[in-house]
């Protein structure tokens, strides 16, 4: 079983729509949870960054941690053409410098 | 500021050929990296500089020679590379509490 799991997609959506992305992880020990998000050929951005459980939300992302069930959501509301884009989940737990990701989920947001 | 500068962003090097890519980021992260990326898979670790001294090495082969001159760059020297070390480079930096990571803009390396 991996430490992650991400559906690859790929995710089409009309523009306005709100999209949600989703991983699943088997370590409970998993402390800090990223999204990123990355266009073709460039390097991943994070987005989103939360310690534990619960939501955060900046702008039109919404960033949740449910740990009891191992897992976790980012919302986007109102996509725009320009979050077209694959995104990455990512955790980690301290110490030792280790991150596990998620495959990557590929959105296609159509105007 | 929350920038990691990588450069080249493209790179072309022959099987014999001898090059460096170079990493800068001036947050004050002790910890910085260096991954490898193939099309449509996540990244995959290669090397961890804790505090300028290597300490995840992911058995990369000595084809890839890692360097940290000092706490904000970090070197990967290159040398005969094969056709299937072409993929997207990424270095990326981050705090020792292993709460967040940022990348740089990767350097796109072509092996003919």
């Amino acid at each position: 079983q991996k430490e992650v799991e991400q559906d690859p997609g790929p995710l089409s959506v009309p523009e306005g729509a709100i999209v949600s992305l989703n991983c699943t992880y088997s370590n409970s020990a998993f402390q800090y949870f990223m999204w990123y998000r990355q266009y073709s050929r460039k390097g991943p951005e994070l987005l989103m960054y939360t310690y534990s459980s619960g939501n955060k939300e900046d702008g039109r992302f919404t960033a949740q941690v449910d740990k009891s069930s191992k897992y976790i959501s980012l919302f986007i509301r109102d996509s725009q053409p320009s979050d077209s884009a694959t995104y990455l989940c990512a955790m980690s737990s301290p110490p030792g410098n280790q991150f596990y990701f998620g495959t990557g989920t590929s959105l296609t947001v159509i105007p | 500021d929350t920038e990691v500068t990588q450069t080249p962003k493209h790179l072309v090097m022959g099987m014999t050929n001898k090059k460096s890519l170079k990493c800068e980021q001036h947050m004050g992260h002790r910890a910085m990296y260096w991954y490898k990326q193939k099309a449509k898979k996540p990244p995959e670790l290669m090397f961890v500089y804790s505090y300028e001294k290597l300490s995840i090495n992911e058995s990369v082969p000595s084809r890839f020679s890692p360097e940290c001159p000092n706490s904000s760059l970090l070197n990967l020297h290159l040398h005969a590379l094969q056709p299937e070390d072409s993929a997207l480079y990424l270095c990326a930096s981050g705090p020792d509490s292993n709460e967040k990571l940022f990348f740089g803009s990767g350097t796109q390396l072509s092996v003919l």
